[in-house]
């Protein structure tokens, strides 16, 4: 079980809007640590898409947007697009006993 | 360029020891807190260890007290010495590089380690 809960998947026709959520709790997302997202494609790294909630590196298309509210984040993805299709994981840190750095377990997106 | 690059998986037994080196370059790893990451086969991420460029270490529990990370200044090398691995243990390992926001901004392709009879 993931200190950090996601959907496991999630799916959207192109051109539309999806949202993934991540869901913490007292000692992570809402303790305040930022949440960050990154997209794995198949058989490739974790590439960093968004950081500190709701900034993206140089590269990224402004079609992420992340936010996050209490103990909750969100990453949405509009005008999606087939290349879209991988596994998406939100990031923080958690102060409790066992925590340090926390992942989601992975939401995958099947661009339909 | 600026990337990592990581080396020394394989297949290895029970109860046995391997060492993960993590080249980096186009940036100096003694400047940065640097940490590894590993993603079981079909599984998801899992943050293992970290280095602070002050030095300091972390560890996850399920690694703690099995595994040390460190750091060849000279080589600009992070490392992941492992023992007394698990089949547990079974995933490919990113080094990935932190940043002061508590995120991983570059990471390496990883290599996988396989523990197994």
């Amino acid at each position: 079980q993931s200190v950090l809960t996601q959907p496991p998947s999630v799916s959207g026709a192109p051109g539309q809007r999806v949202t993934i959520s991540c869901t913490g709790s007292s000692s992570n997302i809402g303790a305040a640590y930022d949440v960050h997202w990154y997209q794995q494609l198949p058989g490739t790294a974790p590439k960093l898409l968004i950081y500190g909630n709701s900034n993206r590196p140089s590269g990224v298309p402004d079609r992420f947007s992340g936010s996050k509210s209490g103990t909750s984040a969100s990453l949405a993805i509009t005008g999606l697009q087939a290349e879209d299709e991988a596994d998406y994981y939100c990031q923080s840190y958690d102060s409790s006993l066992s925590g340090f750095w926390v992942f989601g377990g992975g939401t995958k997106l099947t661009v339909l | 360029e600026v990337q990592l690059v990581e080396t020394g998986g394989g297949l290895i037994q029970p109860g046995g020891s391997l060492r993960l080196s993590c080249a980096a370059s186009g940036f100096t790893v003694s400047s940065n807190y640097m940490s590894w990451v590993r993603q079981a086969p079909g599984k998801g991420l899992e943050w293992v260890s970290i280095i602070y460029s002050g030095g300091s270490t972390y560890y996850a529990d399920s690694v703690k007290g099995r595994f040390t990370i460190s750091r060849d200044n000279s080589k600009n090398t992070l490392y992941l010495q492992m023992n007394s691995l698990r089949a547990e243990d079974t995933a490919v390992y990113y080094c990935a590089r932190g940043r002061q926001g508590g995120y991983f901004d570059l990471w390496g392709r990883g290599t996988l380690v396989t523990v197994s009879s």
